[in-house]
């Protein structure tokens, strides 16, 4: 059993398009996580968050608690967010991952 | 640059050996997180460390072990390796430690058994 699912797995979007990407758990969280990983295999933390909305530049992540369910949203999408992007719930000492999802943007 | 540092980048070891892989955590934090991603299992934990105690275990084989020296350095040492082992090893550390922390990743450590 998964604690994380994300969808979807892959996704491809023309440049400038308007992408989401949706994790559900199945944990009481004490926070959740969205991680960005390149092909070089860096992984980078995007946002940590426990409730509402957060934004950077054209990212921007929420979360609804009572349904166990984040958002992921890329606005005008560009190349270089091609990447897997990564859920992970925090859940006491623990973390537990999504399996990612692995978007390619196309100029 | 996220302050944490991993070494080496890569490693290719046999079957059957034992090899030991290194994180130096961002400044001032004291919790240090090992995860283990490999292509068939995503990201997995492995193992957390607070301020040099144990502090949570995961999918961590009992042939692999970890450490935390009193510089919060960390070690993790995997054992009697097999191919299956084969994965990226990420160590990432965050200051109080919690699932409500930020963590910060290294870049990885590639582990190939051959």
């Amino acid at each position: 059993k998964n604690e994380v699912e994300q969808s979807p797995q892959n996704l491809t979007a023309q440049e400038g398009e308007f992408i989401t990407i949706n994790c559900s758990y199945s944990v009481g969280i004490s926070a959740l996580h969205w991680l960005q990983q390149h092909p070089g295999g860096g992984i980078v933390s995007l946002f940590m968050l426990s409730s509402g909305k957060k934004k950077h530049g054209r990212l921007i992540a929420t979360i609804n608690i009572q349904e166990k369910h984040s958002s992921l949203h890329i606005t005008a999408s560009h190349p270089r967010d091609s990447a897997v992007y990564i859920c992970a719930v925090g859940f006491g000492n623990q973390f537990y991952f999504g399996t990612g999802t692995s978007l390619t943007v196309i100029p | 640059d996220s302050g944490v540092t991993q070494t080496p980048k890569h490693l290719i070891t046999a079957t059957g050996q034992r090899v030991t892989l290194r994180c130096s955590p961002r400044s001032g934090d004291l919790s240090v997180y090992w995860y283990q991603q490999s292509l068939d299992q995503g990201l997995q934990f492995l193992i957390q460390y607070y301020n040099g105690e144990e502090r949570a275990k995961g999918n961590i084989l009992e042939r692999f072990s970890a450490q935390q020296f009193p510089d919060l350095h960390s070690e993790l040492n995997l054992s009697s390796l097999e191919l299956g082992d084969s994965a990226l090893y990420f160590c990432a550390s965050s200051g109080q430690g919690g699932g409500d922390t930020e963590a910060f990743f290294g870049q990885g450590t590639r582990l190939t058994v051959v």
